[in-house]
């Protein structure tokens, strides 16, 4: 069965740093990879999704990336800002498509102004 | 607007008490999904519908049950028979069965009186 794992589990940063997430996942025969934002109390806002042919995907100060064959992605958010901090989610899709989403825990990123 | 909506924000339950969730969506969303969130735990699927009148078992559905009379809605009732029901539940729906990005509700938090 898949597992996704996401490390660390919290992170706090001082404001306009760049930083990276990661996320690890099992089983490298993956449909797609999505990125999530989650703010306390709320629900999942996505943010990028990767499709298992695609090695990165942009958006704005955003930018995520695949390695399928190591089991690895990162989200790269430059010049971090207090309104970044939330929980970021990753979740993995089977390889055939499927419905379900293999989420990770999160990982709880603070920007401090 | 289009979006995913949730009600209640806040659902209390009694013990032996069967409680219904509702998801409303206005996408034109073909797929609609039912998670459950728990602390230090990624997203769990419990139910997902391919199509109205249709709806799969996810990973942890024992003790809950759906339906989809309307492709609009997928209320998710929780039974008595789930014996530790307290949780974020999050609704969320796709285009279509597989592959593309599920967007989210904002959620319910059931708790247990």
């Amino acid at each position: 069965k898949q597992e996704v794992t996401q490390i660390p589990a919290a992170l706090s940063v001082p404001e306009g740093e760049n930083l990276v997430l990661n996320c690890s996942f099992t089983d490298s025969a993956i449909y797609n990879l999505q990125w999530f934002r989650q703010d306390p109390g709320k629900g999942l806002t996505s943010l990028l999704l990767i499709q298992s042919s695609q090695r990165e995907q942009t958006s704005g100060r955003l930018n995520a990336s695949l390695d399928k064959s190591s089991g690895r992605s990162t989200l790269y958010i430059a010049a971090s800002q207090p309104g970044d901090s939330a929980t970021y989610l990753c979740a993995v899709r089977g390889g055939t498509g499927a419905n379900n989403l293999f989420f990770g825990t999160g990982t709880r990123l603070t920007v401090i102004p | 607007d289009g979006g995913i909506t949730q009600s209640p924000k806040y659902l209390f339950r009694k013990e032996g008490q069967n409680v219904t969730l509702s998801c409303e969506q206005n996408l034109n969303h073909d797929a609609m999904y039912w998670y459950r969130q728990d602390p230090g735990q990624g997203l769990r699927l419990i139910y997902y519908s391919q199509i109205v009148n249709d709806f799969q078992k996810g990973d942890i559905a024992e003790g809950y049950s759906v339906s989809r009379e309307k492709k609009e809605s997928f209320p998710l009732t929780v039974t008595s028979a789930q014996k530790n029901p307290t949780a974020f539940y999050l609704c969320a729906s796709s285009i279509k069965q597989g592959g593309e990005t599920q967007y989210f509700g904002p959620g319910t938090r059931l708790l247990v009186l």
